[in-house]
């Protein structure tokens, strides 16, 4: 059946340097999101896609982190240069918006785990 | 200030009985409420939507009621199993920055666990 992947799963890598992150939508749908969660935050927005350009990524921080979907079957997060502080797991997820009550459809997630 | 609150404390329930978690939220005024369930090591799952101007929904053993002036919404799971522990998240429909359209922005969670 049909499941957003990501990969990769796990990864560990040390300060300063770059982290990517792929994520496969559900094909045909049209909305893909990144999500951070944290103990302490919860689950936080980066990035929002709707028909492959980005509507929203106010919660992603700029200077370091880049979202960008190249076609409509690749999602990416990035982070350059990393720091600890980006230790997280890291959520995409895709959706058809509001036609099925913008119902998300996530991934299994990327932990990641800067040293 | 916006705020989206959940019980951080686990919830303890026996098998059998009703569980009931609570969403409340402040200074906001969402479009749509949802709910997810998620497990130790995967993504969250989707359960149920209710509407701002929906009071209540059901699905099998699960209930959602939505009240706009009390700001709240509560999740009820009927005869509870254990196999329905997990975190279970809201998620409240609120618009972009940018205008236009309404995304989920989520509460931090409250594990419920069912005890055989």
């Amino acid at each position: 059946d049909a499941r957003v992947t990501q990969t990769p799963r796990h990864k560990v890598t040390e300060m300063g340097q770059e982290v990517t992150m792929r994520c496969q939508p559900i094909l045909g749908h049209n909305t893909v999101f990144w999500y951070r969660q944290t103990m302490m935050q919860g689950l936080e927005l980066l990035a929002y896609f709707r028909n492959r350009a980005p509507l929203d990524d106010s919660g992603m921080p700029k200077d370091r982190f880049s979202a960008e979907m190249p076609d409509a079957t690749l999602a990416t997060l990035k982070i350059q240069p990393s720091e600890p502080r980006d230790s997280a797991v890291y959520f995409c997820a895709s959706g058809l918006g509001l036609r099925s009550n913008n119902e998300q459809f996530f991934g299994p997630g990327t932990r990641l785990t800067v040293l | 200030s916006q705020k989206i609150e959940q019980n951080s404390e686990a919830l303890n329930i026996q098998e059998g009985k009703t569980a009931t978690l609570t969403c409340n939220y402040t200074n906001y005024s969402p479009a749509y409420l949802q709910w997810y369930r998620q497990d130790p090591g995967r993504g969250p799952v989707f359960l149920l939507l209710i509407r701002e101007n929906e009071k209540e929904k059901r699905k099998e053993r699960l209930k959602v009621t939505f009240d706009t002036t009390l700001k709240q919404s509560l999740f009820h799971i009927t005869a509870s199993q254990p196999a329905d522990s997990a975190t279970y998240l809201c998620a409240l429909g609120l618009p972009l920055k940018s205008g236009g359209s309404y995304i989920p922005t989520f509460g931090r969670g409250t594990s419920l666990i069912v005890h055989p």
